[in-house]
């Protein structure tokens, strides 16, 4: 399978403070990058699908301005998580997808842990 | 009704039996179905993914689709104690043309030894 990074790979942070997650795709060309969030024994929520270039779309109930996401190239997007909360404790993934093989596969990052204090 | 259901279980099984997992989806203009493995406090892996009806095996795993039931399955043949995992079933809909997946809540898998 292809290989997506994440950086960093955990963060602890104060009430208040932003935090920012890379992903990065390291051996193809991603055409779509998704973000997901994941609160413990739940399962994946798709929070935004971000493309190349374009604005992120995101899912219903997911606020774009406190979750800004940027996507600067094919094979790098970033999600800030702007003055975080409590609440947003929680693991952030995300996934790269290209097309191949007949289907849309998606390749997922190590994912973030984010805990705020 | 969920988008993708699955049973949360847990299932168990024995070591080297064949452990059934199941999902039905909603929307029946899908077009692919993915698996993916979780462990607890990793990111999801890809297993296989299937998109045409009937079996597609590799190696020990075996995905089943039947589009008329709105039905897909993965069989994990010889289960080993290191396939205990979460098991995430994903569809991609007809409304999506980003390759958007909507996943299940996924199956628990316990293999005891």
């Amino acid at each position: 399978g292809a290989v997506v990074s994440q950086h960093p790979s955990w963060v602890i942070c104060k009430s208040g403070t932003s935090v920012k997650i890379e992903c990065r795709s390291l051996d193809f060309q991603a055409t779509t990058m998704f973000w997901y969030r994941q609160f413990p024994k739940q399962s994946l929520m798709l929070m935004a699908t971000s493309n190349e270039g374009s604005k992120a779309t995101y899912e219903q109930g997911v606020e774009k301005d406190k979750f800004l996401i940027n996507h600067a190239s094919l094979t790098l997007s970033t999600l800030t998580v702007t003055s975080a909360h409590p609440e947003d404790s929680s693991f952030y993934i995300c996934s790269a997808s290209g097309r191949r093989r007949g289907a849309n596969e998606q390749f997922f990052g190590p994912g973030t842990r984010l805990t705020v204090l | 009704q969920k988008e993708v259901e699955q049973n949360s279980g847990p299932l168990s099984v024995p070591e080297g039996a064949i452990a059934s997992l199941n999902c039905t989806y909603s929307d029946r203009g899908s077009q692919s179905f993915f698996w993916y493995r979780q462990y607890s406090g990793k990111s999801p892996e890809l297993i296989m993914f299937i998109y045409s009806n009937g079996d597609k095996e590799d190696g020990r795993f075996t995905a089943q689709l039947n589009k008329a039931s709105q039905y897909v399955s993965l069989l994990i043949r010889d289960s080993q104690p290191s396939d205990s995992a979460t098991y995430l079933c994903a569809v991609n809909p007809l409304s999506s043309n980003t390759g958007k997946l909507i996943f299940g809540q996924g199956t628990t898998l316990q293999v005891k030894p």
